[in-house]
């Protein structure tokens, strides 16, 4: 079983705050990634690393950023949040081995509502 | 560009019947795909995974097959329990290392 955390699980929050959504996982995996979920909708890859020092922008332009600076850790800060963020943003990881691709193993997303 | 498409939005099955729930993939480079089921208010979980190398693979009470011929993958659920309802999505790793999901299909069970 995956171990990967998001906080704040729930976040309702006014237009132009500044705003950290936390990711950690315990499993030493080199990739981590963010994604904007819609509810009932597929996810978009927003952002992603393969590891401390790394990071990518994904496939769904965003207003976001992230940072990598701990192999555990991988936060997404939006600067100023505005209506249009509101949505789901779930955070994975998966490891990195020579033999192939390994699945992502998801948090429980933190819901944002940007009022 | 890549793209992974589910057939059917929702999908309801008795329960104790199997269910089979289909996704139809574009990139034929795609060589590995990955099954998750979806509850309300959590993140994706993952099922079961395939390479492109295989056409079959077994878990306990899931199938997942793969036809490359016609890009076309494929979950059965046998015996179908309540607790199986949420949202199955389908996934593809494409050439470009990123994980392309679907759409995503709502499984109901109805008793």
């Amino acid at each position: 079983e995956a171990d990967i955390y998001q906080t704040p699980r729930y976040l309702v929050i006014g237009t132009g705050k500044k705003i950290t959504l936390e990711c950690s996982q315990t499993m030493g995996h080199d990739k981590m990634y963010w994604y904007q979920q819609d509810p009932g909708m597929e996810l978009h890859l927003i952002h992603y690393s393969y590891g401390v020092n790394s990071t990518e922008k994904g496939d769904l332009s965003s207003e976001s950023t992230v940072s990598r600076i701990r192999t555990e850790h991988f936060p997404l800060t939006l600067e100023s949040a505005r209506p249009s963020h509101t949505s789901q943003y779930l955070c994975a990881s998966s490891e990195w081995r020579g033999l192939g691709n390994q699945p992502q193993h998801f948090g429980d997303g933190t819901r944002l509502s940007i009022l | 560009g890549e793209s992974v498409g589910l057939h059917l939005p929702t999908l309801s099955v008795q329960e104790g019947d199997n269910s089979i729930i289909n996704c139809a993939y574009s990139n034929s480079a795609s060589d590995y795909f990955i099954w998750y089921k979806q509850e309300s208010g959590k993140g994706p979980q993952f099922i079961i995974d395939i390479r492109s190398n295989m056409d079959k693979r077994q878990g306990q009470r899931v199938t997942v097959l793969l036809n490359k011929t016609v890009k076309h993958l494929s979950l059965q659920i046998a015996a179908t329990q309540p607790g199986d309802s949420a949202v199955y999505f389908c996934a593809e790793n494409s050439p470009s290392e990123k994980l392309v999901f679907g759409q995503g299909t709502r499984l109901t069970i109805n008793p």
